[in-house]
C-alpha cells in the first residue's frame, strides 16, 4: 500500500532534549516536505527536499533540522525542543511537478 | 509571493444541505489547484484538482472549477453528509505549494 509513515504519533518531551520525528515513503516520490499545523495558522511548511542531498528552508525553519540521505526517508530534527514548538507535524511527498502531495497521519508533539 | 485565501469557519449546515467554501489565489504564474480534506485524527487527503483554467476537479459529490477571470476556485457539494465534517484546505502548486488557512465544516444530522 503506498503511503507516507511518520513515527511516533505522539510525543511529550521537555524543553531541551534533543528529538527526531521519522518520515518515510514507500512511492519512490522525490519531493519531501514537513509542516506544521496550528490553530488559526493553517498549515506552514517548515523544510522541504526536492530529491536526496537538497533540502531547503520552508516558510518557518528556525529551530528544526532536516536530512535526506536516502530518497525514502526524511526526519525532522529539533536540537533543543521550546513550547512553541508544540504543534501537530505532518510529513509529505510528491513525484514533484506540481503533483499532489500525500500525507502522513500527523505527529502531536508536545513540548513541557 | 503567491497566497490562498478561504472563508473562515466553522460553516455549520444541516444534512443534505448545499455547501459552498470559497477560495481565492494570488499567483504569478499558471498553478495548479487543489482542495485538500483532513478529517479528525488524520493527515490531509486530496479530494480534487485542476491544472488549467476553465477545469472542474470533481471527487465523491464534491466538484470545484478553476476560474482564472475570478482567480477562484470554490468547492461546491449538492447534498452534504454528517461524513462530510472535516476541514478542507484550497491550495495552490506553481513550483511551491501554498495552502489556505482551512475552513471547518461541521454536518449536522
Amino acid at each position: 500500500e503506498a503511503q507516507v509513515t511518520q513515527n511516533p504519533r505522539y510525543l511529550i518531551t521537555v524543553t531541551g532534549k534533543k528529538l527526531t520525528v521519522t518520515c518515510s515513503q514507500n512511492m519512490n516520490h522525490e519531493y519531501m516536505s514537513w509542516y506544521r499545523q496550528d490553530p488559526g495558522l493553517g498549515l506552514r511548511q517548515i523544510y522541504y527536499s526536492m530529491n536526496v542531498e537538497v533540502t531547503d528552508k520552508g516558510d518557518v525553519p528556525e529551530g528544526y533540522k532536516v536530512s535526506r540521505k536516502e530518497k525514502r526517508n526524511f526526519p525532522l530534527i529539533l536540537e533543543s525542543p521550546s513550547p512553541n514548538q508544540t504543534s501537530l507535524y505532518f510529513c509529505a511527498s510528491s513525484r514533484g511537478d506540481n503533483s499532489p502531495l500525500h500525507f502522513g497521519n500527523g505527529t502531536r508533539l508536545t513540548v513541557t | 509571493g503567491n497566497s490562498v485565501t478561504q472563508m473562515e469557519g466553522p460553516v455549520t449546515l444541516s444534512e443534505e444541505a448545499f455547501l459552498t467554501i470559497n477560495c481565492t489565489y494570488t499567483a504569478t504564474g499558471y498553478p495548479s489547484l487543489f482542495w485538500y480534506v483532513q478529517y479528525p485524527g488524520e493527515g490531509l487527503q486530496l479530494l480534487l484538482k485542476a491544472t488549467k483554467a476553465d477545469d472542474k476537479g470533481s471527487n465523491k459529490g464534491f466538484e470545484a472549477t478553476y476560474r482564472k477571470e475570478t482567480t477562484s476556485f470554490h468547492l461546491e457539494k449538492g447534498s452534504v453528509q454528517v461524513s462530510d465534517s472535516a476541514v478542507y484546505f484550497c491550495a495552490l502548486s506553481d513550483a511551491v505549494l501554498t495552502f489556505g488557512g482551512g475552513t471547518r465544516l461541521m454536518v449536522k444530522p
